[in-house]
């Protein structure tokens, strides 16, 4: 069975840092690109952040581009988030998901329960 | 970015009913278009991928139609637990990956 468990989210000043864990089971971790989708408080879904399953390539939405760095560590199985600069619209649950790519298409097939970060003074 | 617009952002309907959704790329996509249900305080469960591929486990209730730019999901015989929030998404190029605004399937 496939499960993904984030952790790390929580309360931060503006301006702070934050990293959020991701610790995956169920499948091949390594085969597998991932990605850390958000959601603001009752706003929608917003694709922040996607890594290759090698690590190599890392693709990240604008408004985060150059704050948040995406990473993993196939031997823990474990996606990462490091939040730098954090803003009040940061605010958000943070969902990692693992994607899957096929020929006819592609996306997220399977969801974490995600964390809360809250970004205030 | 590729922007996507769902219509309606919300609905009224009842157990039985036949529900459609529409979701419109900013450019064309393809058939690079999944659609999600969330239903409040959970995770996004994907439903249809490529447009109209039924995700395994997903009843058959469900269906999508469409390439290009315009792109529909139905819901045939409205069921209580498909109360939710829908949204689409396009995978087409690289990431990031945009969804809809999301649409609310309310109890009429």
């Amino acid at each position: 069975e496939v499960q993904l468990v984030e952790s790390g989210g929580g309360l931060v000043q503006p301006g702070g840092s934050l990293r959020l864990s991701c610790a995956a089971s169920g499948f091949t971790f390594s085969t597998y690109t991932v990605a850390w989708v958000r959601q603001a408080p009752g706003k929608g879904l917003e694709w922040v952040s996607s890594i290759t399953g090698s690590g190599v390539n890392t693709f990240y939405a604008d408004v985060v581009e150059g704050r948040f760095t995406i990473s993993r560590d196939n031997s823990k199985n474990t996606l990462y988030l490091q939040m730098n600069s954090l803003r009040a619209e940061d605010t958000a649950v943070y969902y990692c998901a693992k994607v899957f790519i096929l020929a006819a298409g592609r996306g997220a097939d399977y969801w974490g329960q995600g964390t809360l970060v809250t970004v205030s003074s | 970015d590729i922007q996507m617009t769902q219509s309606p952002s919300s609905l009224s309907a009842s157990v039985g009913d036949r529900v459609t959704i529409t979701c419109r790329a900013s450019q064309t996509i393809g058939r690079y278009l999944n659609w999600y249900q969330q239903n409040a305080g959970k995770a996004p469960k994907l439903l249809i991928y490529a447009a109209s591929s039924l995700q395994s486990g997903v009843p058959s209730r469900f269906s999508g139609s469409g390439s290009g730019t315009d792109f529909t999901l139905t819901i045939s015989g409205l069921q209580p637990e498909d109360f939710a929030t829908y949204y689409c998404q396009q995978t087409y190029s690289a990431p990031p990956w945009t969804f809809g605004q999301g649409t609310e399937v309310e109890i009429k």
